[in-house]
């Protein structure tokens, strides 16, 4: 079967960085990206990787390896307003596009 | 503006009763999706189509249906057959073909509630 797993929740204190992973096994791979979600809103793009290694967008990096069938998402300098649930979803052959259950982050002052 | 549009944003259904829920996309992107998410989960894959007229079956399939007659536009019907379908349903559109950009694009969101 097809699963993507990541961690349920995670809490970390404003103005420090947060590691979220997120492990799959898919039937082919065309891409893995991450996306944000706050209560009751559609999710936003943040990242994309296709290739091995680290893509930087400012606060946010991401990280894959697809040999083991990983990936994280780091956010640096976290804000109040990056409490939200962080989406990992795969792109597998065949240009399916499947998501894990999220990880809700609480960011505390 | 180029986007994703659906509508209603909330819909009530009376049990028994089949809904059609719009998604129009003017991005000219050749794939669509449908996603159900419940309360504090993650999205499930309903359907989805790369061209038109071409639809798959994603992995909680059973008690919806598709059309893909226009490439803008991938209308969801929730039937009757549907026995849990109070939940939030995401359209999304994403390109295929331009590797560099595939990411996918959500509309808003429709908020389904059976009464």
């Amino acid at each position: 079967g097809q699963n993507i797993d990541q961690p349920t929740e995670m809490t970390a204190t404003e103005g420090a960085i947060v590691q979220i992973n997120c492990t799959y096994q898919t039937s082919g791979f065309n891409g893995l990206f991450w996306y944000q979600q706050h209560a009751g809103e559609a999710p936003t793009f943040l990242s994309y990787n296709v290739l091995d290694g680290l893509e930087e967008k400012g606060r946010f990096s991401s990280f894959l390896s697809r040999s083991k069938g990983y990936s994280y998402l780091l956010l640096k300098e976290l804000q109040m307003k990056d409490s939200a649930s962080y989406l990992c979803a795969v792109t597998t052959g065949g240009f399916k596009t499947i998501f894990g259950a999220g990880t809700r982050l609480f960011v505390k002052a | 503006d180029g986007g994703i549009t659906q509508s209603p944003k909330y819909l009530f259904r009376k049990e028994g009763q089949n809904v059609t829920l719009s998604c129009e996309q003017n991005l000219n992107h050749d794939a669509m999706y449908w996603y159900r998410q419940d309360p504090g989960q993650g999205l499930r894959l309903i359907y989805y189509s790369q061209i038109v007229n071409d639809f798959q079956k994603g992995d909680i399939a059973e008690g919806y249906s598709v059309s893909r007659e226009k490439k803008e536009s991938f209308p969801l019907t929730v039937t009757s057959a549907q026995k849990n379908p109070t939940a939030f349903y995401l359209c999304a559109s994403s390109s295929i073909w331009d590797r560099a950009n595939t990411e996918a694009f959500f509309g808003q969101g429709t908020r389904l509630t059976v009464v």
